[in-house]
């Protein structure tokens, strides 16, 4: 069973900048995973941040971008804002109609 | 606007069934991918289902295979959800989502909480 690794928490300072990453128990990600990122404060559904790797939801600050980095889907917050304190979490699409999530990063901005 | 309504949702005990819809509007349903997503109280988002356009490809977790069945009536534009067989386990908020071609999830409700207890 592929496992989606996320880092559990991470912690960034107001203005700072974070990459969160996105990899796979075995292999590395790559473009036709449909990698996407998802933000989610407690108590509401998940808002899309990024899809198809790098492109940018309806809405979405173009402080939030994504990439591919080494072999990890990735995905960067540039200049940090309090309310950009979240739980994130990513998914891939594994193919057969598969997908799977991350575990999640909980983002602290301090 | 795109709206996509859970209910279902309660507490119900082991062993035994419960069906979750999700009733939705403001698009073309026939013309999206729907999925069923699930969070365990404190946890992570977890993929549970997928149903394609008509109906005819059904995809599951492994952790649901063989006890959940989706489904979709495109006349209602709803999506459907049936657990049987559950388990304390299976205790989460379910969302229902919609994947556009771009492969992604484009639009959650709000979910509907299952709570597995005796």
């Amino acid at each position: 069973q592929t496992v989606v690794t996320q880092e559990p928490s991470f912690s960034v300072s107001p203005g700072g900048t974070v990459t969160l990453t996105c990899g796979l128990s075995s292999g590395s990600v790559s473009t036709s995973y449909y990698p996407s990122w998802y933000q989610q404060t407690p108590g509401q559904a998940p808002r899309t941040l990024i899809y198809n790797t790098n492109t940018r939801s309806s809405g979405v600050p173009d402080r939030f971008s994504g990439s591919i980095l080494g072999n990890k889907a990735a995905l960067t917050i540039t200049g940090a804002q309090a309310d950009d304190e979240s739980d994130y979490y990513c998914v891939l699409y594994m193919g057969s109609g598969i997908w799977v999530f991350g575990g999640g990063t909980k983002l602290t901005v301090l | 606007q795109v709206q996509l309504v859970e209910s279902g949702g309660g507490v119900v005990q082991p062993g035994r069934s419960l069906r979750l819809s999700c009733a939705t509007s403001g698009f073309t349903f026939t013309s999206y991918v729907m999925h069923w997503v699930r969070q365990a109280p404190g946890k992570g988002l977890e993929w549970v289902a997928v149903i394609w356009y008509d109906g005819d490809n059904k995809y599951y977790a492994d952790s649901v295979k063989g006890r959940f069945t989706i489904s979709r009536d495109n006349s209602k534009n709803t999506l459907y959800l049936q657990m049987n067989s559950l388990r304390a386990e299976d205790t989460a908020v379910y969302y229902c989502a919609r994947v556009p071609v771009a492969n992604y999830f484009d639009y959650w409700g709000q979910g509907t909480l299952v709570t597995v207890s005796s």
